[in-house]
């Protein structure tokens, strides 16, 4: 398997933009969730999925932020508009059970808003 | 809110040494603990994975334990490399996260030749 696949790795962007990031899970996972890593305060979970349904999403700073999974092999997580204070790495992670299974992290999109 | 600590924050120690890192977490109501690596600039890679039900879980020169009641965790590392040098990750899964997991801020390691 592939492992989980985020696009694009790498994302320059100026401020008030919209930004749109993607994720494959691995295939046959059925649990979805997007961190966000910072110097500051380190990896936070945003929102997480389980069978496509958003399960919680207290973790997304704010209506700037919006993620949706419309089929179990895709996901994507949007900023609208985007803020220099939302650079950062933004990882999405998969298993194949809701508890008790090891997340998959993916190799992560780095994100630089100007 | 569950709370994850990591002491120490950085170390420095010459090759060959045994070193352990500590992890705490507030809530010992957890599904499972997970030490995770992180390369400069890389993704993450699971190194251990311990259930609540269990003690400790060891692999090849990695052995981490697990403390539920006292809500600790500590990594061991045994005949430590340079290849070793990277940010060290506790991640606890409990009941009042979900499934997601809480992180520390992690250890950054460095082992000197």
């Amino acid at each position: 398997d592939a492992g989980v696949i985020q696009s694009p790795r790498h994302e320059v962007t100026e401020m008030g933009q919209e930004v749109t990031l993607r994720c494959k899970p691995i295939s046959g996972h059925n649990s979805l969730f997007w961190y966000r890593q910072t110097m500051m305060r380190g990896l936070e979970l945003l929102i997480y999925f389980n069978n496509n349904v958003p399960i919680d999403d207290s973790g997304m700073p704010e209506d700037r932020f919006s993620a949706k999974m419309p089929n179990a092999s895709f996901s994507t997580l949007k900023i609208q508009p985007s803020e220099p204070r939302d650079s950062a790495v933004y990882f999405c992670a998969s298993n194949p059970q809701v508890a008790g299974d090891t997340q998959y992290f993916g190799p992560g999109t780095r994100l630089t808003v100007l | 809110k569950q709370e994850v600590t990591q002491i120490p924050a950085a170390l420095s120690v010459p090759e060959g040494e045994n070193l352990v890192l500590n992890c705490s977490f507030t809530d010992s109501a957890i599904y499972n603990l997970q030490w995770f690596r992180q390369d400069p600039g890389k993704g993450l890679t699971s190194l251990l994975l311990i259930q609540s039900s269990q003690r400790e879980q060891t692999s090849g020169r990695l052995n981490a334990s697990l403390d539920k009641s006292s809500g600790r965790s500590t990594l061991y590392i045994a005949a430590s490399q340079p290849g070793d040098s990277a940010t060290y990750l506790c991640a606890v899964s409990s009941s009042n996260s979900g499934y997601a997991l809480n992180f520390g801020k992690g250890t950054s390691l460095l082992v000197t030749p």
